[in-house]
């Protein structure tokens, strides 16, 4: 069966700590993998899109990479602050790329303590 | 940057009455909008893509009859919770996608429905 798989329901780390949060897919080929940032009671903020031919891409303080023999992608949050704190959600395609609608993994909420 | 609202932002409702949520694309013509409903720390499920002008696709397991969408234009679409159930209680969202090669889904802020 299709499943999208975060590594933990929370993390919690040192500010000024690198946060590290995974997300595994199982039977899905996806075209494109996405992260996005959702705060108690508010909908989803688009992080980072990175694609299949992809390995890293990077934005300020967060990193993205993709793996598509591991059916992995690791997302770096660098030089982590209290305001970083939120649930992180990894997204994919899962018709590979022929169409716009996204399956998402379950969440990491990320607390990052002062 | 693109911005999608949602209105009402909170709704409660007895049961067995009809609710309707409200998806516009501000400053954004929105080709395909999406309607998801997210249940207290779970993920976001899809329940249906609207493409302006066309009938909706139902993800397997919603009931087109009971949840009606309605994406009459290029900023606006609807999804109706028809003769609504405590079981229907959720957090709903949209988003939307414009044109051209972007990916990324633009949310709303959600519509928390609590059915009495």
């Amino acid at each position: 069966s299709q499943k999208i798989e975060q590594n933990s329901e929370a993390l919690n780390i040192q500010e000024g700590k690198t946060a590290t949060l995974t997300c595994n897919y199982t039977n899905y080929s996806p075209a494109y993998l996405q992260w996005y940032r959702q705060d108690p009671g508010r909908g989803p903020v688009f992080l980072l899109l990175i694609r299949e031919n992809e390995k890293e891409k990077r934005k300020e303080r967060l990193k993205v990479t993709f793996d598509t023999t591991l059916k992995q992608s690791l997302f770096h949050i660098t030089a982590s602050q209290p305001a970083d704190s939120a649930t992180y959600l990894c997204a994919l395609d899962p018709r590979g790329g022929s169409a716009r609608q996204l399956t998402f993994g379950s969440g990491t909420q990320l607390t990052v303590l002062p | 940057g693109a911005v999608v609202s949602q209105h009402p932002s909170w709704v409660i409702c007895k049961s067995g009455t009809s609710v309707k949520i409200e998806c516009r694309s501000l400053d954004f013509q929105a080709t395909t909008m999406f309607w998801y409903r997210q249940f207290p720390k779970q993920s976001l499920m899809l329940m249906a893509t609207s493409n302006e002008g066309s009938k909706a696709t139902y993800e397997q397991g919603v009931e087109k009859d009971k949840f009606l969408i309605n994406h009459a234009s290029l900023t606006l679409s609807t999804l109706t919770v028809t003769s609504a159930h405590p079981e229907d209680s959720s957090f709903y969202i949209c988003s939307a996608t414009g044109e051209g090669s972007s990916y990324e889904q633009f949310f709303g802020p959600g519509t928390r429905l609590t059915v009495l």
